[in-house]
């Protein structure tokens, strides 16, 4: 059973550009949530998503930023116009069921930096 | 509103040193508590959780973390730390609605022999 996969793995964007970050979850696991993790800090909430619905997205920028999960097919990130703030590692979770009861299991990040 | 403090974001210990990495939290409701390991250029493994069952947790890789109600602090131990062991570590709570998990900033382990 492969882990939770994310790619790229680096990614390198010009200022304005748009960046796509892609997350497959663990087979069976119906349940996706970004995390963005600045240097010196830790990890940052940014959405929860559940197959073709957004539950929380309390921690996602008001603007530029917008994610999804449809019923195929990778969970997408998506930064439009980015700025070098934007810098970041992305991380994606999974897990089988919502709640803490169950593991959530991480992939391994996408590095992105703004140029 | 839920938080996590990390005391220390560097700890140093020399190899079969106990090893003590300080979580403590603030929650408004009976919290779920979990301790994560990162190793460089790697996603975060769960070491551990803790859900409200046994206050003494064991995880994986010999560490241990035991849930203080009265001190609100969930801190990770390991008797005898290994070269391998160097990582950063995080601790987090999970958020009321059961929909995110906020982390502390990190602690930085370092074991040198």
């Amino acid at each position: 059973n492969a882990g939770v996969m994310q790619n790229p793995r680096h990614l390198v964007r010009r200022r304005g550009q748009e960046a796509r970050l892609r997350c497959s979850p663990m087979k069976g696991h119906s349940h996706v949530y970004w995390y963005r993790q600045l240097p010196e800090e830790g990890l940052k909430f940014m959405v929860y998503l559940q197959k073709e619905n957004i539950i929380d997205e309390s921690g996602m920028p008001k603007e530029r930023f917008s994610a999804e999960f449809p019923k195929e097919g990778p969970s997408i990130l998506r930064i439009q116009q980015v700025v070098r703030g934007d810098s970041a590692a992305y991380f994606c979770a999974s897990s089988p069921d919502r709640g803490w009861n169950t593991e959530a299991f991480f992939g391994q990040g996408t590095r992105l930096t703004v140029v | 509103a839920q938080s996590v403090t990390q005391l220390g974001s560097h700890v140093s210990v020399s190899e079969g040193a106990l090893v003590l990495l300080r979580c403590n939290y603030s929650s408004s409701v009976p919290p779920y508590l979990f301790w994560y390991v990162q190793y460089p250029n790697q996603g975060l493994q769960l070491l551990l959780k803790y859900t409200s069952a046994a206050t003494l947790v064991k995880g994986i890789n010999g560490f241990e973390a035991e849930f203080k109600k009265s001190e609100t602090s969930f801190h990770l131990t390991k008797p005898s730390a290994h070269m391998s062991d160097a990582a950063e570590y995080f601790c987090a709570v999970s958020n009321q609605a059961g929909t995110a998990l906020i982390f502390g900033k990190g602690t930085t382990l370092s074991v040198s022999s």
